[in-house]
């Protein structure tokens, strides 16, 4: 079974600064695909970047980049510029294909503090 | 496109009792997903729903439950409540491809908030 670890509880990061989330997973998939996912305090959850497993360059999305690796298993979120309102629970998540469907399965997440 | 809505946002219930609670999905997706969220163990996958069919289930009891309509809605239900049974439940709909494009992006819905006492 696949499993994804975020070992990092809690992170922060002067505002305008850059801070790294870390990620591994394990899986025997040969393809598939790696998210992060944001829930602000009492708000919906919102995809904020994804990556194809087959692909080779890194996903970017504005500030957000990933540093997949896909050899070590390991997805980890870049944010550049941060900003008040990137202050959230940020989870890693892997799509499995197990069964008939699919799943995702999510770390524990890492809880993203932004100082003024 | 509207997004993911869930109902009812809150819910006190008693142990015991059951509960029914609803998702309706992006229009278009005919993918359903429900998750669990509690701060002890975090996110854990329910079970997944395409075309009224469930397609995939986690590891949970059979108190937990849930069915798809025609119209992609679904609902999930939790019969003899437990104390544990207290969490964020969240709904996730995609187009629920299994290879390929962005179909397997899920996008989630608000939660429902269920208190059992």
């Amino acid at each position: 079974a696949q499993t994804v670890t975020q070992s990092q509880p809690e992170m922060s990061v002067q505002e305008a600064e850059t801070v790294t989330l870390s990620c591994t997973y394990d899986t025997s998939e040969s393809d598939y695909y790696l998210f992060w996912y944001k829930q602000p305090p009492s708000r919906q959850m919102i995809l904020v970047i994804r990556q194809e497993a087959y692909k080779q360059q890194n996903a970017t999305e504005n500030r957000f980049s990933v540093n997949f690796q896909k050899a070590a298993k390991s997805f980890s979120l870049k944010i550049s510029d941060s900003q008040l309102g990137d202050a959230a629970m940020y989870f890693c998540a892997y799509r499995s294909q197990e069964g008939q469907g699919f799943s995702f399965i999510f770390g524990k997440g890492t809880r993203l503090l932004v100082k003024p | 496109k509207a997004g993911v809505t869930q109902t009812p946002r809150y819910l006190i219930k008693t142990r015991g009792q059951q509960v029914t609670l609803s998702c309706s999905p992006i229009s278009g997706h005919r993918s359903v997903s429900w998750y669990q969220q509690t701060p002890g163990q975090g996110l854990q996958f329910l079970f997944e729903y395409f075309s009224e069919t469930q397609r995939n289930k986690g590891n949970f009891p059979g108190r937990f439950s849930g069915r798809q309509f025609s119209n992609s809605r679904s609902e999930m239900n939790v019969s003899t409540l437990e104390l544990g049974d207290s969490a964020l439940y969240l709904c996730a709909s995609s187009l629920g491809l299994l290879a390929g494009g962005s179909g397997e992006t899920q996008y989630f819905g608000p939660g429902t908030r269920l208190l059992v006492l």
